[in-house]
């Protein structure tokens, strides 16, 4: 069965610092995997999305993330926080043959520091 | 305007009370698909349809009921909501499990 693992439920960075949001998924085929972000009193909205194409994703807003196969991680990141990066931070995975579920993290909620 | 809609958006009701949230897509989209959102569980997944008259339960069925007439409506449905289906529900549509999610704006429900 698969399933998604956050890190650290609440993140806070210094604004201009490196953000990390670490991911961690258990999968027994190829996965597809998303980070998506939630703002307050919104729905959610992709990020960015990992198909077995490159490993090192680029998605909206500066963010990237890298599969790691070995390390079953998909962590996130951005180089150097903004403010308008506050908000709720949800890594996802999916997976095919047969087993279309889609299961989501329990979220990173990440604060920046003025 | 491509958009995923659900109401209502706010329902306050008793236990036992049968309550349908309805969830509308104009995509063309044929997965769509159900979830709660409670603090520090996340999102998780109720039921799922692949297409019309295809559905599936998620990781939480229990408790609720869906259905797939038409490709562009998704309604949930709990015939007898308790307390502990007090949570902020999405729906959501996409082209299939492995493309962007297009959520709608939620419906917060509260089952006194």
């Amino acid at each position: 069965a698969q399933s998604v693992t956050q890190l650290g439920s609440h993140v806070s960075v210094s604004e201009g610092a490196l953000v990390l949001l670490r991911c961690n998924y258990s999968s027994s085929v190829p996965p597809y995997l998303f980070w998506y972000v939630q703002y307050p009193n919104q729905g959610l909205q992709l990020l960015l999305k990992y198909t077995s194409a490159a490993t090192l994703v680029k998605g909206i807003n500066g963010f990237e993330a890298e599969f790691k196969k070995s390390e079953t991680s998909f962590h996130l990141t951005k180089p150097s926080a903004h403010m308008s990066d506050a908000a709720e931070y949800f890594c996802a995975v999916s997976e095919d043959f047969g087993n279309e579920k889609l299961t989501f993290g329990t979220g990173t909620r990440l604060t920046i520091i003025p | 305007e491509a958009q995923v809609t659900q109401n209502p958006r706010y329902l306050i009701t008793v236990t036992g009370k049968k309550l349908t949230v309805t969830c509308s897509q104009n995509m063309n989209h044929e997965y769509m698909s159900w979830y709660r959102q409670d603090p520090g569980l996340g999102l998780r997944q109720i039921y799922y349809s692949m297409n019309v008259e295809v559905t599936d339960k998620g990781d939480v069925p229990e408790g609720y009921k869906v259905s797939r007439k038409e490709k562009r409506n998704f309604p949930l449905i709990l015939e007898s909501p308790s307390p502990n289906q007090t949570s902020l529900y999405f729906c959501a549509s996409s082209w299939d499990n492995y493309n962007e999610q297009f959520f709608g704006p939620g419906t917060r429900l509260t089952v006194l």
